[in-house]
């Protein structure tokens, strides 16, 4: 089976850095996704890591850790409209799916 | 731009009725998704198809069916609603690999 945690909710400040962890417990691992979801609207891809290591996309990275079944998705420069609603998903061995956790809700403040 | 289209943003149902959500896509991908979204729980897969008049159970099948008679159309069909079917529910095609597209998602309310 597959179990994936993530905070459901954080707070940030414009113009600041936030880290929003995902750990993951899978019966097996073909790639870690991060999508962001703005209320009401579908989501949209953001990242995508199969390797260890940093993934770097303009203000927006991504890290795995396949050993410690750990990602996290790093914002910098905060703006007011990053403020949505992050999903982490993995891609097991299982076909063409996707396991989602929770989603983890930011609010960006002035 | 790759569409995933669902037909409806907002259903207001009653207790029993049979519900059709629709999903078209116009990419030609093989495969299509549906899962329904709730508070603190994600997404979570209800069933999903590879191929034409092909379909397999997700997480939380119970409840639900599918039909894909065309390759571009993905049904979910509530055979008898019940309240703690009241959700959104998202459909999403994938052509394959790590790509996956999400429709704007429908908002179901049964009473």
């Amino acid at each position: 089976g597959q179990n994936i945690d993530q905070p459901t909710e954080m707070t940030a400040t414009e113009g600041a850095i936030v880290q929003i962890n995902c750990t993951y417990q899978t019966s097996g691992f073909n790639g870690l996704f991060w999508y962001q979801q703005h209320a009401g609207e579908a989501p949209t891809f953001l990242s995508y890591n199969v390797l260890d290591g940093l993934e770097e996309k303009g203000r927006f990275s991504s890290f795995l850790s396949r050993s410690k079944g750990y990602s996290y998705l790093l914002l910098k420069e905060l703006q007011m409209k990053d403020s949505a609603s992050y999903l982490c998903a993995v891609k097991g061995n299982a076909g063409n799916m996707l396991t989602f956790g929770g989603g983890t809700r930011l609010m960006v403040k002035p | 731009d790759v569409k995933v289209t669902q037909s409806s943003r907002y259903l207001v149902k009653r207790t029993g009725e049979k519900v059709f959500l629709e999903c078209v896509q116009d990419m030609d991908h093989e495969n299509m998704f549906w899962y329904r979204q709730d508070p603190g729980l994600g997404l979570r897969l209800i069933y999903f198809s590879y191929d034409v008049k092909m379909k397999e159970k997700g997480d939380i099948p119970e409840g639900y069916s599918v039909s894909r008679e065309k390759k571009e159309r993905f049904s979910l069909i509530l055979e008898s609603a019940s309240t703690n079917q009241t959700s959104m529910y998202l459909c999403a095609s994938s052509p394959g690999g790590m790509v996956w597209y999400f429709g704007a998602g429908t908002r179901l309310s049964v009473l």
